[in-house]
């Protein structure tokens, strides 16, 4: 079965600095892999997702991701963080007709 | 607004009671799809629909069932509550179905506490 390590639980990063957050996923196999964002109190929105092609995806507000394949990484990356990015920030994979397998999360608190 | 809806929002109960937990998919999907998010075990896959039929099942205790009806719209029964249930539950729906990389749009989620 599929699994997802979000390798931080936490990260704090001062506003305007940039920001990584680590996703590896147990599988090479051909997988579709996302990052899903939950701001407090609300449900989890897409922020972008790879299916196939170009190893580096855009997303919303300003991120983007890198598929790697050989260290079967998806990391997320945004060059400079605002106070409004502050949330919990979920990796997930699919293979196949399986379900979503979501990370543990990584909560992003961006200081001013 | 993912155009999905979720209610109640928050749920106050007791061990041993039962509650059904409600959600509306977006406009034309039609898949809808349980999640439990809580501190320990995290986001975890609880059931899927698809039109009407159960496609995949997660990690669904024996308590827990539920169903989608011709409207679309899914409940989320839960029975004999224990302390272990209280958690975010959220429910999230697709065009179609598990098959390939589509997107799940997810909704506000409903809190429930068992005391």
């Amino acid at each position: 079965a599929q699994s997802v390590t979000q390798l931080d639980s936490q990260v704090p990063v001062f506003e305007e600095a940039p920001v990584e957050l680590r996703c590896n996923y147990s599988s090479s196999v051909s997988v579709y892999l996302f990052w899903y964002v939950q701001y407090p109190n609300q449900g989890l929105q897409l922020l972008l997702k790879y299916l196939s092609g170009s190893t580096l995806v855009k997303g919303i507000n300003g991120f983007e991701a890198e598929f790697n394949k050989s260290q079967t990484s998806f990391h997320l990356r945004k060059p400079s963080v605002h106070i409004s990015d502050t949330a919990e920030y979920f990796c997930a994979v699919k293979q196949g007709n399986t379900p979503l397998v979501f990370g543990k999360g990584t909560r992003l608190s961006v200081i001013a | 607004d993912s155009g999905v809806t979720q209610t109640p929002k928050h749920l106050i109960t007791a061990t041993g009671q039962r509650v059904t937990l409600r959600c509306s998919p977006r406009s034309g999907d039609l898949s809808v799809y349980w999640y439990q998010q809580s501190l320990d075990q995290g986001l975890q896959f609880l059931i899927q629909y698809y039109n009407g039929e159960e496609r995949a099942k997660g990690n669904i205790l024996e308590r827990f069932s539920a169903q989608q009806f011709p409207d679309l719209h899914s409940e989320l029964n839960l029975s004999s509550l224990e302390l272990g249930d209280s958690a975010l539950y959220f429910c999230a729906s697709s065009v179609r179905g598990l098959a390939g990389g589509e997107t799940q749009y997810f909704g506000p989620g409903t809190r429930l506490l068992v005391l």
